[in-house]
């Protein structure tokens, strides 16, 4: 039973397409969060779901959207895809009220070509 | 924002050796956890760990919420221990919501 799954695991794509990752979570988390881990590694967040709501935007660039339609599933569109987007996509959830951990799903490589 | 510094930046072990991996943060936190990434990609947690000592087998973490540091200990390193292990933080005061700052990484190899 995977806890935070995402769709699909490998995205070529080429520049000034557009595309979609799903994100959903069967842990009953009322919070979900999408994170950008670029080619040295680094982690960062770039925006922050709470039952639906949006709670936080890293400044990222608006071609990107998340989208959650119930708080069990948070959704990345990326419109006009550029050569900097390439990158590993990571969502999570956590239940923020809690406190508790967050549990990240297994990773979307995007190769923009 | 709350600064995550990771040290070292990278660790070279023969199997069997032991090593400690350290995370300073610059402010107070609500949460911090230690993550393994391994060489598939996949983000492994391994510790919750805001403040206390937790062991889960060779591993084992402590975190001094006072003194703004974790420290990750791995005893009898295995091959499969390779990879890169983040510390990442929750800074405290009401308006993160969970959100998740990450150190740079500490990369691990492990050769046999």
């Amino acid at each position: 039973d995977t806890a935070v799954s995402q769709t699909p695991k490998y995205l070529v794509t080429q520049m000034g397409n557009d595309k979609s990752i799903k994100c959903e979570q069967n842990l009953g988390h009322d919070t979900m969060y999408w994170y950008k881990q670029d080619s040295k590694k680094f982690l960062k967040i770039m925006f922050s779901y709470n039952n639906k709501e949006l709670i936080i935007n890293e400044t990222v660039p608006n071609r990107f959207s998340p989208k959650s339609p119930d708080k069990a599933h948070l959704n990345l569109h990326i419109n006009s895809l550029e050569l900097g987007d390439s990158a590993v996509y990571f969502c999570a959830s956590s239940q923020v009220r809690v406190g508790t951990e967050a549990f990240f799903g297994q990773g979307t490589r995007l190769t923009v070509v | 924002g709350i600064q995550v510094e990771q040290s070292p930046p990278d660790l070279i072990l023969q199997e069997g050796a032991n090593s400690t991996l350290r995370c300073n943060f610059s402010d107070s936190v609500n949460n911090l956890q230690w993550f393994h990434q391994n060489p598939w990609g996949q983000l492994i947690n391994l510790f919750y760990i805001p403040s206390g000592t937790k062991q889960n087998g060779r591993l084992s973490a402590t975190t001094v919420a006072t003194e703004r540091y974790s420290l990750l200990y791995i005893s009898s390193s295995q091959t499969t221990d390779s990879g890169v292990y983040f510390c990442a933080v929750e800074q405290a005061g009401g308006t993160s919501y969970g959100k998740l700052t990450f150190g740079q990484g500490t990369i691990l190899t492990v050769h046999p």
